[in-house]
């Protein structure tokens, strides 16, 4: 596509449930990361991925948080056990390279209620 | 561990005249990569200006510059002949592989 796009843009969700937010970057963008932004806050680092592994988990804030990228396109974004500060606008972005510039979908609202 | 620090949370200025928004950094990485993007109420990231940490020469785009201090790890940008569709948060960043962003600044045009 033209642009990354992130699916869904909102999304509701109960406390305790599950979530998966997709992630579709620009085609032959082998870099691809996930940021989450709380309001009035800069987008705070998750994930990143070089291909299909995952070069960088370290902004992972706890073991209910899980991300895959199996093909080296498209990548999910997994929480578990949703909890209510886990409200948020969740980023991804793709480059080319490590060494350029990234490109933004405009995110998925999640509000866990 | 990268970090970024921008120190005005909001600025104002008036239409047509000149702001800078102020940014300082950190990171043990000798190659890195500097970045100005904006996020209107959209919400939708867009990159409005690049440094090489490598590259002396200033980075201009149109009415957007910087002034980068290596030494300093400095990185303001400076947008000349402000207009209304300039109003969104601003955050600067820093990429060796991952992006790691600032808090950003709100910055209001006055008509």
């Amino acid at each position: 596509g033209a642009g990354v796009s992130q699916t869904p843009s909102n999304k509701v969700t109960e406390k305790g449930k599950y979530v998966e937010l997709r992630c579709d970057p620009i085609s032959g963008h082998t870099a691809l990361y996930w940021y989450r932004q709380s309001l009035g806050q800069g987008p705070e680092f998750l994930i990143y991925f070089q291909g299909t592994g995952a070069a960088d988990d370290s902004g992972l804030p706890n073991d209910r948080f899980f991300a895959v990228r199996p093909e080296g396109s498209v990548s999910t974004l997994k929480i578990q056990r949703t909890e209510r500060g886990d409200s948020a606008v969740y980023l991804c972005a793709s480059s080319l390279g490590p060494s350029l510039e990234a490109f933004f979908g405009q995110g998925t609202r999640l509000t866990v209620v | 561990a990268q970090t970024v620090t921008q120190s005005q949370p909001e600025m104002s200025v008036q239409e047509a005249e000149t702001v800078t928004l102020s940014c300082t950094y950190d990171t043990s990485e000798s190659d890195y990569y500097l970045f100005w993007y904006k996020q209107p109420p959209s919400r939708q990231m867009i990159l409005v200006i690049r440094q090489e940490a490598y590259k002396q020469q200033n980075a201009t785009e149109n009415r957007f510059s910087v002034n980068f201090q290596k030494a300093a790890k400095s990185f303001s940008l400076k947008i000349s002949d402000s207009q209304l569709g300039d109003a969104a948060m601003y955050f600067c960043a820093v990429k060796d592989d991952k992006i790691i962003f600032g808090k950003g600044t709100r910055l209001h045009i006055l008509p």
